[in-house]
């Protein structure tokens, strides 16, 4: 059974940093693409960022470029995603994604519960 | 950016009822070399995260019930769920997987009338 489990999320101020982890199971996590997709609260969901299977090629939403990085570890089957520069509009649950094998399309077919980030003085 | 749109934001269906939501992208997601429509549907109910439904428009995700079917083609997509059942109350989603940045439709809440 696929499982992801995020974790790291907490109330940090304006300007800070953090760091998120995904923990993996149930697949062969270093074939796959991963990602990380957010929601504000009682918003839409937007994609954040993509890391292919082996940590080669990432790719970023414009809202996030050079404030947040992602990256993997195959031997510990975790993702990451380090966020920087922190402002109240990343206030959302981060979710991890699974995504395919071969290809770094957007298609998540698994998602973790998510960890909530919230961003406040 | 692609940007999707869906209509209506939220619509309330009889027990047994047909649900239809729609999608549509700025832009076209058929690739022309493989003929497949790079759209996707995902169902969130309350509290917890999004699940796939259904991929390259049409195809459903293995164990999703078939009263759930995708369709269209290009730039406008749609979601039916044949009888509405209580268990399929939740907000959905299209999804464009044609290109980065990767991007969402607003979410279509779909309740009991």
């Amino acid at each position: 059974e696929v499982q992801l489990v995020e974790s790291g999320g907490v109330v940090v101020q304006p300007g800070g940093s953090l760091r998120l982890s995904c923990a993996a199971s149930g697949f062969t996590f270093n074939d796959y693409t991963m990602h990380w997709v957010r929601q504000a609260p009682g918003k839409g969901l937007e994609w954040v960022s993509l890391i292919n299977w082996d940590g080669s090629s990432t790719e970023y939403a414009d809202s996030v470029k050079g404030r947040f990085t992602i990256s993997r570890d195959n031997s510990k089957n975790s993702l990451y995603l380090q966020m920087n520069s922190v402002r109240t509009e990343d206030t959302a649950v981060y979710y991890c994604g699974k995504g395919q094998i071969g290809t770094t399309m957007g298609l998540f077919d698994y998602w973790g519960q998510g960890t909530l980030v919230t961003v406040s003085s | 950016d692609i940007v999707m749109t869906q209509s209506p934001d939220s619509l309330a269906v009889s027990l047994g009822e047909r649900a239809t939501v729609n999608c549509k992208s700025s832009q076209s997601v058929l690739y022309s070399s493989n003929k497949k429509n790079f759209l996707a549907w995902y169902q969130q109910k309350p509290g917890q995260p999004p699940k796939l439904l259904i991929y390259w428009a049409s195809t459903r995700e293995f164990g999703v019930p078939d009263r759930f079917s995708g369709s269209g083609s290009g730039t406008d997509f749609t979601l039916t769920i044949s009888s509405l059942q209580a268990e399929d109350v939740a907000v959905y989603y299209c999804q464009q997987y044609h290109s980065t940045p990767w991007t969402f439709g607003q979410g279509t809440k779909v309740e009991i009338k």
